[in-house]
């Protein structure tokens, strides 16, 4: 059965404290791994799709990163609109369906 | 590109009635869709699968007479919740595939808070 876990469930930073998130997965024939970020009351927003092993992409201060069994995303110098829930959700095979793992609800401080 | 929106973005209704939420690519044309439900502090729970042209692929637990499902056109799905109760209460969030050139990738709408009195 497919597995997502992501952690720490809740993450508070001082601005400028640079630090990553982590997102466990065990899906038989990863086809993708996609990162989304959620503000309250509102739907996800795409950040990022990972394909392979080995494979980064960044986007302003986050970073993916993805191993055969995890997915980092990196935080380099938050700042306080970073806050937010951080969502991962690999898929497998020929599937289109998301299984989200819980989130990371990240706090940055001023 | 890859917008995606919702209508309305909040509803409160009576015990027992039907309420209807649209889902719309604005600017892409989705044969896919998906519907997903949110409680607080919770992740999104996949409801079920929206095809155009085509039956709804419910998640098990997922009772298909009560969350009704059309995709009628390539850029609207809608849900209807019917004879809502107060346990229905939600945030339902939609999402559509391949926005963007992104064949691979769901686009998601703001969101419709639902509140069953």
């Amino acid at each position: 059965e497919d597995q997502v876990t992501q952690s720490p469930e809740a993450l508070r930073l001082q601005e400028g404290e640079s630090s990553s998130l982590n997102c466990s997965y065990t899906v038989s024939g990863l086809r993708g791994l996609f990162w989304y970020r959620q503000d309250p009351g509102k739907g996800p927003e795409f950040l990022f799709t990972l394909y392979s092993a080995g494979e980064e992409k960044e986007k302003e201060r986050l970073k993916a990163t993805l191993t055969k069994k995890e997915s980092f995303l990196h935080i380099t110098a938050p700042k306080p609109e970073d806050s937010a829930t951080y969502l991962c959700a690999p898929v497998a095979g020929s599937a289109r369906q998301l299984t989200f793992g819980s989130g990371t609800q990240l706090t940055v401080l001023p | 590109g890859a917008v995606v929106s919702q209508h309305p973005s909040w509803v409160i209704c009576k015990s027992g009635t039907s309420v209807k939420i649209e889902c719309r690519s604005l600017d892409f044309q989705a044969t896919t869709m998906f519907w997903y439900r949110q409680f607080p502090k919770q992740s999104l729970m996949l409801m079920a699968t929206s095809n155009e042209g085509s039956k709804a692929t419910y998640e098990q637990g997922v009772e298909k007479d009560k969350f009704l499902i059309n995709h009628a056109s390539l850029t609207l799905s809608t849900l209807t919740v019917t004879s809502a109760h107060p346990e229905d209460s939600s945030f339902y969030i939609c999402s559509a595939l391949g926005g963007g050139g992104h064949t691979d990738t769901q686009y998601f709408g703001p969101g419709t808070r639902l509140t069953v009195l």
